[in-house]
């Protein structure tokens, strides 16, 4: 069974930064688009970024209020995709899950919360 | 990239029918077949349940449908049941690449 779990969630300051980190487990990885979903607190679902494949080219494109700011990597040796997030704003606040590009697998979440 | 345009909230009454819209653009919705749909319930993970603007992952209910015509994609939900309530959200992928969701729809089962 697919699965990915998130870990690195917690509190930072403003303009302070965060690495989140998604293991991932049941399917191939080194195949797979993987993507960063964000919920802000009472809050829609947000599209963060997206890491394609090595074999695919491995580039990264991000939506428009994490660009320069975000970024994702992957090792597929370790079957992990990271999230680094710099330069914290308070809105960046939220619930952060790992997805698989298609969004048919999705990790629990990991909480995000900027704040001074 | 501006989020896609859903309403706010819908209600039906068990048994009845239901239809979510979710409206883009031609440089997302109507470009492109990669609409989806979600359903999260409070505090829970969101769960696909269309991808490909109309097919049904395995194990979701026939119930859930899908379609889209120009920039604008639907979700209809079908003999409602109380377990339907929940908040549903679109989304699409778009001419940047990127992929951009709606603002959600909170369904409320009468």
């Amino acid at each position: 069974e697919a699965q990915l779990v998130e870990s690195g969630g917690g509190l930072v300051k403003p303009g302070g930064s965060l690495r989140l980190s998604c293991a991932a487990s049941g399917f191939t990885f080194s195949n797979a688009w993987m993507s960063w979903v964000r919920q802000a607190p009472g809050k829609g679902l947000e599209w963060v970024g997206r890491i394609k494949s090595k074999i695919d080219g491995g580039t990264t494109v991000f939506g428009a209020p994490v660009t320069d700011r975000f970024t994702i990597s992957r090792d597929d040796s370790k079957t992990t995709v990271d999230l680094q997030m710099n330069s914290l704003k308070i809105e960046d606040t939220g619930v952060y899950y790992c997805t698989t590009d298609l969004m048919d697998v999705w990790g629990q979440g990991t909480t995000v919360i900027v704040s001074s | 990239q501006s989020a896609l345009t859903q309403p706010a909230s819908v209600s039906g009454s068990l048994g009845q029918s239901i239809t979510i819209s979710c409206t883009g653009t031609s440089s997302d919705v109507g470009g492109y077949k990669f609409v989806s749909w979600y359903q999260q319930h409070p505090g829970k993970v969101p769960k696909r349940i269309i991808y490909d603007v109309s097919n049904r992952p395995s194990g979701v209910s026939n119930r859930f449908s899908g379609s889209k015509s120009g920039n604008t994609a639907s979700l209809t939900i079908s003999g409602l049941q109380a377990e339907d309530e929940a908040d549903y959200y679109c989304n699409s992928y778009t001419s940047s690449g990127t992929r951009v969701f709606g603002g959600g729809t909170k369904l409320t089962v009468l």
